[in-house]
């Protein structure tokens, strides 16, 4: 069965302060991992896709890697507006295509 | 681009009525529909994978008759809370599958809250 495992579940950081969020996973046969952004009472919102070892993205403050076993979500220079909820989530290949989601990291960043 | 739009987005109903919520894909054609239900706290469950002309597929646990889910063009799927129940008052999202752009990526509606009383 399919996993992901997100950590930490919450990370408080002031604004500018650098960090990293984890998403570890496993999967029979990965299709693409991706990441959303939610913000309370809305539907995720796309970020990223990644689809193989070695990968990375950015946009803006936002950086995503990607390697056999774990994806990283790297955010530089923090602004209180990137404050949400970051979902990582894993589509397997094969016919019946899903995704698997992780229960997500709540980030609070601080003016 | 990629938008996927969802109504109502919040509906208050009475124990026992039957509730529809309507996902569309705005400006892309979407073989592919999906609905998720998401608690407090917690992340997307999902529910069915929907695909167009075709009877949806449910996840292990969701009941077929309960939530009737329709896909009758590519670009509109539908759900119905059959029945309602306080126990089924939940925030219910719907993505799209888009082919077109990132491979395939699915897009969010905004969600649908829905309280049974």
């Amino acid at each position: 069965e399919d996993q992901v495992t997100q950590s930490p579940e919450a990370l408080r950081l002031q604004e500018g302060e650098s960090s990293s969020l984890n998403c570890s996973y496993t999967v029979s046969g990965l299709r693409g991992l991706f990441w959303y952004r939610q913000d309370p009472g809305k539907g995720p919102e796309f970020l990223f896709t990644l689809y193989s070892a070695g990968e990375e993205k950015e946009k803006e403050r936002l950086k995503a890697t990607l390697t056999k076993k774990e994806s990283f979500l790297h955010i530089t220079a923090p602004k209180p507006e990137d404050s949400a909820t970051y979902l990582c989530a894993v589509g397997r290949g094969g016919s019946n295509y899903k995704l698997t989601f992780g229960k997500g990291t709540l980030l609070t960043v601080n003016p | 681009g990629a938008v996927v739009s969802q109504h109502p987005s919040r509906v208050i109903c009475k124990s026992g009525t039957s509730v529809k919520i309507e996902c569309r894909s705005l400006d892309f054609q979407a073989t592919t529909m999906f609905w998720y239900r998401q608690f407090p706290k917690q992340s997307l469950m999902l529910m069915a994978t929907s695909n167009e002309g075709s009877k949806a597929t449910y996840e292990q646990g969701v009941e077929k008759d309960k939530f009737l889910i329709n896909h009758a063009s590519l670009t509109l799927s539908t759900l119905t809370v059959t029945s309602a129940h306080p126990e089924d008052s939940s925030f219910y999202i719907c993505s799209a599958d888009n082919t077109i752009g990132a491979l395939d990526t699915q897009y969010f509606g905004p969600g649908t809250r829905l309280t049974v009383l």
